[in-house]
This record gives C-alpha cells, sequence and structure tokens, in this order.
C-alpha cells in the first residue's frame, strides 16, 4: 500500500521569503511522486514529478523538490514567494493508481 | 498537448435527479481515467479506475450503483451520479492518462450541487 502524509495543513511565509511545504511518503516499491498546486475551484496542474534519475526536480513556477530515500520524503521549496503562489498544494504517489496526501495551503502576506 | 477538459464545470440539480460528468482528453488516448471526489478544504479521495472498454474498479465504499462509470472510448469517460442526493454534493475531478497514473492529466474539475 502507499500512502502521503503532509506535514502542516497550513504554511504561511512572507513576500520574498522561502517556501518549504513538506511530504513524506509510504511506498512498498520504488514511488513515482509528484507535486501539484489547486486554486479555488479548479483542477489540479502539475508542479513537478520524480519518477527515476535525477533526485533533485526542477518544476515550473520556479518550484523544486528533492527526492531522499532515505528520509522517504519529497519536500518542495521555492527560493522567494510570490503572492501568485498562494493556493492548496497537494503531493502525491503513484504505483498502479494515484493517491494523494491531505494537502498545504499557502498563504503569502505582502 | 496533454488536455482534458471536464464538462459541466458547476451544475446544480434536484434531489432524486440524475447528473452526469463528462471527461475528454483533447490531444491524446486515454488508456486509462481516474475519477475524484473532493469535500471542500479536503484532498482529492480516488473513487474509481477505468480502462478504456473494461468495467471501472471502484474504491471500497464507493457505491457502484450510484456513481455509474462509463469509458466507451479512449477519449471519453463519464461519471453518472444517480438519484442524487445534498450529501452527494461535492467537487469531482477527473483525471485521463494513456501511461498510467505517473503520466495523468486533470480536469478542471465539476462543481455539483444538489438541492
Amino acid at each position: 500500500a502507499q500512502s502521503v502524509t503532509q506535514l502542516g495543513s497550513h504554511v504561511s511565509v512572507s513576500e520574498g521569503a522561502l517556501v518549504l511545504l513538506r511530504c513524506n511518503y509510504s511506498s512498498s516499491v520504488p514511488p513515482y511522486l509528484f507535486w501539484y498546486v489547486q486554486y479555488p475551484n479548479q483542477g489540479l496542474q502539475l508542479l513537478l514529478k520524480y519518477t527515476t534519475g535525477a533526485t533533485l526536480v526542477k518544476g515550473i513556477n520556479g518550484f523544486e523538490a528533492e527526492f531522499k530515500k532515505s528520509e522517504t520524503s519529497f519536500h518542495l521549496t521555492k527560493p522567494s514567494a510570490h503572492m501568485s503562489d498562494a493556493a492548496e498544494y497537494f503531493c502525491a504517489v503513484s504505483n498502479n493508481d494515484m493517491r494523494f496526501g491531505a494537502g498545504t495551503r499557502l498563504t503569502v502576506k505582502p | 498537448g496533454a488536455v482534458v477538459s471536464q464538462h459541466p464545470s458547476w451544475v446544480i440539480c434536484k434531489s432524486g435527479t440524475s447528473v452526469k460528468i463528462e471527461c475528454r482528453s483533447l490531444d491524446f488516448q486515454a488508456t486509462t481515467m481516474f475519477w475524484y471526489r473532493q469535500f471542500p478544504k479536503q484532498s482529492l479521495m480516488l473513487m474509481a479506475t477505468s480502462n478504456e472498454g473494461s468495467k471501472a474498479t471502484y474504491e471500497q465504499g464507493v457505491e457502484k450503483d450510484k456513481f455509474l462509470i462509463n469509458h466507451a472510448s479512449l477519449t471519453l469517460s463519464t461519471l453518472t451520479v444517480t438519484s442524487a442526493h445534498p450529501e452527494d454534493s461535492s467537487f469531482y475531478i477527473c483525471s485521463a492518462s494513456d501511461r498510467g497514473p505517473y503520466e495523468a492529466f486533470f480536469g478542471q474539475g465539476t462543481r455539483l450541487t444538489v438541492v
């Protein structure tokens, strides 16, 4: 069985500050890992994904995530938050189907 | 590329009626489609997985007779909520893939309100 735990249902940062959203996974096989962003009343937009290869993955909008097998983690970071980054973020793990974490709401203060 | 269109984006229906939601892959052939349900401020819960030409596989606790899923072609899957009740009000999202869930693309979602 596979599952995802997102630590922190709500993260608040100031504009220009570092964004760190935490994700830990559980999977019996090498996982495929994803980060998605969701704006209100919209579907999910893929930020980045890890399948194989390089463990540091760069995505859209300046986001990146690092796959750390020893820590079973796939934390999402962005060096400098922008107001437009305020949204809900979901970490997901995939094997035969895709399972999502509970989500983290990111608030960006001016 | 890889566009998934979901229709309608929102719908209001009366209790007891049925509602059909469409999920289309516009520029690729989706061998597998997934249907999710999302309650306010909560995560996406997988309802069912459908493969083209086969019966859908439902997650435990999802009523297959209430949530009818049809995946008759490689570009279209439908979710029909039968005899809808207010507790079925939710945000429904589909995703489509031509190579497994790690390449799935999401529709924009459908807000269903049952009154």
